[in-house]
């Protein structure tokens, strides 16, 4: 159980054009999901926070009019890179909480190349 | 301002061994932590958490010890085996669920 996947797992897009990533969880609800950035060698950096049916919460520095999250249903968020530009590439990973439990549940990433 | 620090970027251990993958926190709100592995161009995994009313939690062959008065965490895993090798990551809370996670640890297992 609490399987969480990510589509696309890997993209190249060119500079300028958007992308849309969507996070799934397949077998349960999610409470909240969270984006997450994750540059080499770095550890994993909160980027929002997801409730469905409202408003992302956004971590100091991301930009929110950037990476727009949508999150339109209990087992679904997207997070579209809009305008991309070569230094938003990087490893984007969702994770999704259940219920009241602090463990959260990652997909397997989305790689993100700008050209 | 890293609030969760993994100080060894990588640990090499004999396969049959004692592994232990260290963690130091600064925010004394923190009151819950995690523990991921990780590897390669994939999502972090859960091994196992503990919740600071608590000093250690054991499943299998992972145990987390936690000392809340030296705000260090540690992760033991008996015994070692190649499968093991991964990057481990720390994570800690402080009760609004957002998770801030350590560098990690890339720890290789030798057979």
């Amino acid at each position: 159980g609490a399987v969480v996947s990510q589509h696309p797992s890997w993209v190249i897009c060119k500079s300028g054009t958007s992308v849309k990533i969507e996070c799934r969880s397949l077998d349960f609800q999610a409470t909240t999901m969270f984006w997450y950035r994750q540059f080499p060698k770095q550890s994993l950096m909160l980027m929002a926070t997801s409730n469905e049916g409202s408003k992302a919460t956004y971590e100091q520095g991301v930009e929110k009019d950037k990476f727009l999250i949508n999150h339109a249903s209990l087992t679904l968020s997207t997070l579209t890179v809009t305008s991309a530009h070569p230094e938003d590439s990087s490893f984007y990973i969702c994770s999704a909480r259940i219920g009241e439990y602090n463990e959260q549940f990652f997909g397997p990433g989305t790689r993100l190349t700008v050209l | 301002d890293q609030q969760v620090k993994q100080n060894s970027p990588s640990l090499s251990v004999q396969e049959g061994r004692i592994s232990i993958l260290n963690c130091d926190y600064t925010n004394s709100m923190f009151d819950y932590f995690l523990w991921y592995k990780k590897y390669p161009a994939e999502g972090p995994t859960f091994l196992i958490s503990i919740s600071s009313i608590k000093d250690k939690n054991e499943d299998g062959r992972f145990t987390v010890f936690l000392n809340k008065s030296a705000k260090h965490l540690s992760l033991h895993i008996v015994p070692s085996q190649p499968g093991d090798s991964a990057v481990y990551f720390c994570a800690a809370s402080s009760g609004n669920y957002k998770l801030t996670f350590g560098k990690g640890t890339l720890l290789t297992v030798n057979p």
